[in-house]
């Protein structure tokens, strides 16, 4: 099994719905997760970190589920701008790097 | 406040040539590394320094891939020589410290290998 696995997609939504993207982890010592986005030909840029309770950032929400060791992205109200690769990324405790899941490709349609 | 630097931005090499990238990391910040990111993949950490020493070079491959950070500040990964399998976006991100989550990446140098 995958350390990070996550549907590559691509998820094609029309403006304003909302869509949700999961990504498991096995690893079961993780403590930290993270989503980043990706945008075609560009640099990945944090976009939020996700917290035990659950955390919001506007239209994005981020859950944790440590149980099922996944976490989630939603997005409502989907604009074109956030067409884009979303990575998500776990951490173990101590001095080990981040590893990245292959992404999910998120395309909102006019 | 400046990104991180890269260059070059693109790079074609035959096969067996060598190759090397330079990254300039955010001013002050401790931590580089360099990922390795093959189209339709996450990055993959290649190498991790804190300052001039290699904290983590586990997935470097290290009978083809060097780098080095003599002055703790800026950074060049090379490959000699250089595989097919080579051709990807070479990022380089830079960090606070080693225990700060929150990397900033650099543009990348996508290398292509014929």
């Amino acid at each position: 099994r995958k350390e990070v696995e996550q549907d590559p997609g691509p998820f094609n939504v029309p403006e304003g719905a909302t869509v949700a993207f999961n990504c498991t982890y096995s690893n079961s010592a993780s403590q930290s997760f993270f989503w980043y986005r990706q945008d075609c030909r560009k640099e990945p840029k944090l976009l939020m970190s996700v917290y035990s309770s659950g955390n919001e950032d506007g239209r994005f929400t981020a859950q944790l589920n440590r149980a099922s060791q996944y976490i989630s992205l939603l997005i409502r109200d989907s604009k074109l701008s956030d067409s884009a690769t979303y990575l998500c990324v776990v951490n173990t405790p101590g001095n080990t790097p981040l590893v990245f899941g292959k992404g999910t490709r998120l395309s909102v349609i006019a | 406040e400046a990104g991180v630097a890269q260059s070059p931005r693109y790079k074609i090499i035959e096969k067996r040539q060598s190759v090397a990238f330079w990254c300039n990391p955010i001013s002050g910040h401790a931590t580089l590394y360099w990922y390795q990111q093959i189209l339709g993949q996450g990055p993959k950490l290649l190498i991790q320094f804190q300052n001039n020493g290699v904290v983590d070079d586990s997935q470097l491959p290290k009978d083809r891939f060097s780098a080095e950070r003599l002055k703790g500040v800026d950074s060049t990964l090379k490959i000699q020589p250089a595989k097919l399998e080579d051709s990807a976006v070479y990022l380089c991100a830079s960090s606070q410290t080693t225990g700060s989550h929150t990397q900033y990446f650099g543009p990348g140098t996508r290398l292509t290998v014929l």
